[in-house]
């Protein structure tokens, strides 16, 4: 059964520094997909990452995959308050998408 | 506007209510799924189908029911609900799977007292 962790769970960080979010899981996945919620909203499609060395770039954000190691991560670029929301990454597997617990970014001046 | 309607978006229901949340997708996926979200623990399934006429367990379905009589819309019911079903739901669609990513709905929030 696919099961999906994420770490940290709550993210402080100063304006213009750069972090990392990690995503293991424990099984294959056909996919890894990342999302962001703003409080109280619903969730928002950033990437999907399809094969292993995949890379995709957003703006500010950088998501990878590394299926061997069964880790994604999210790359914080010089991190601007627009970006506090919750960050999700989820899996692929048997017809559903199974989603890891969050990562709370909140940047601060 | 196309996507995935969720009603209602509040609701307080007494211990031992029974309720029906009603997700609607005018985009003709296939796919739909029911998930809870609750703090500091993700988002879980709660149960999915496939197509029209299915549906299937998910992480944490006891406690709930489901039908996809119709392709566009997807029930959860609560038949007699308990303060531990208090969460935020959210439907969601996808037009296969794997999935090229999930529309999601607008959620509903459930207090149960």
């Amino acid at each position: 059964e696919l099961k999906v962790e994420q770490n940290p769970l709550f993210l402080s960080m100063q304006e213009g520094k750069n972090y990392t979010i990690y995503c293991n899981y424990s099984t294959t996945s056909d996919r890894l997909y990342w999302y962001r919620q703003d409080p109280g909203k619903s969730l928002e499609s950033l990437f999907v990452l399809l094969s292993n060395g995949a890379v995709k770039q957003e703006g500010r954000l950088m998501a990878s995959l590394d299926t061997k190691a069964r880790l994604s991560t999210l790359h914080i670029t010089a991190a601007v308050h627009d970006l506090s929301a919750t960050y999700f990454c989820a899996g692929s597997n048997t017809d559903k998408l199974i989603f890891g617990t969050g990562t709370r970014l909140q940047v601060f001046p | 506007n196309a996507g995935v309607t969720q009603t209602p978006k509040f609701r307080v229901l007494k211990t031992g209510q029974s309720m029906t949340l009603l997700c609607a997708q005018d985009m003709n996926h296939e796919y739909m799924y029911w998930y809870r979200q609750d703090p500091g623990m993700g988002l879980r399934l709660i149960h999915y189908s496939v197509g029209e006429g299915t549906t299937a367990k998910g992480e944490v379905p006891d406690g709930y029911n489901v039908s996809r009589l119709k392709k566009q819309n997807f029930l959860l019911g609560l038949e007699s609900a308990a303060p531990s079903q208090t969460s935020v739901y959210f439907c969601a669609s996808s037009p296969g799977h794997p999935p090229v990513g999930y529309t999601f709905g607008s959620g509903t929030r459930l207090t149960v007292v």
